[in-house]
């Protein structure tokens, strides 16, 4: 069954912090991506990678930055949190090839206070 | 300048009624959609997609129509069930484009009462 696990499900940071958000998946996907959802907003890409090492910029990448050092894991990081980046984030995984369909994880829900 | 549109924030239906979401796309590249639902407090999960070289895609209760010349997609649910209450999130890929991204619409909260 294909899974993708994400390391918090709530998380409460302080302005200024340092934010790690952990992705994992299981599905030997290629391609890896964060969004932040907001209400009215729907999903925004922050950003994406298409292989170990490789990233690339999404639609809101200000404030944040990613890492991908194994296939499976996808980090998102927040160098210095602020209280606009209070939201749900969601990790998605997806093949190389295929349909787009991506596989998305539970969400972590960050409050930055 | 936003790619996919779902102009409807909020849709009531009652339970055995069809429920009709729409959304609309700018890009003319788009050659692929999808729709997600959302529960609160989880991923959005993938529930049907269309190609753009067909019109119709039907699965169980969902069926997509796609309208190219008008750039138009719908969802139809039929029936509509208390269960299906959630938000719906249409999506759009761009053939050639980058590595598969997917570009997603704001999203209908669809509450179907019983």
């Amino acid at each position: 069954d294909v899974k993708v696990t994400q390391s918090s499900r709530y998380l409460v940071k302080r302005t200024g912090e340092k934010v790690f958000l952990e992705c994992v998946q299981d599905m030997d996907h290629e391609n890896m991506f964060w969004y932040r959802q907001d209400p009215g907003l729907g999903l925004r890409l922050i950003y994406f990678s298409y292989d170990v090492k490789m990233k690339e910029k999404g639609d809101i990448p200000e404030g944040y930055s990613v890492s991908r050092e194994k296939k499976e894991r996808f980090s998102l990081i927040l160098e210095s949190a602020s209280t606009n980046q209070t939201s749900m984030y969601l990790c998605a995984s997806s093949l190389e090839t295929g349909n787009y369909e991506q596989y998305f994880g539970p969400g972590t829900r960050l409050t930055v206070t | 300048d936003q790619q996919v549109k779902q102009n409807s924030p909020s849709l009531s239906v009652q339970e055995g009624r069809i429920s009709i979401l729409n959304c609309d796309y700018t890009n003319s590249m788009f050659d692929y959609f999808l729709w997600y639902k959302k529960y609160p407090a989880e991923g959005p999960t993938f529930l049907i997609s269309i190609s753009s070289i067909k019109d119709k895609n039907e699965d169980g209760r969902f069926t997509v129509f796609l309208n190219k010349s008008a750039k138009h997609l719908s969802l139809h649910i039929v029936p509509s069930q208390p269960g299906d209450s959630a938000v719906y999130f249409c999506a759009a890929s761009e053939w050639g484009g980058s590595n598969y991204k997917l570009t997603f619409g704001k999203g209908t909260l669809l509450t179907v009462n019983p």
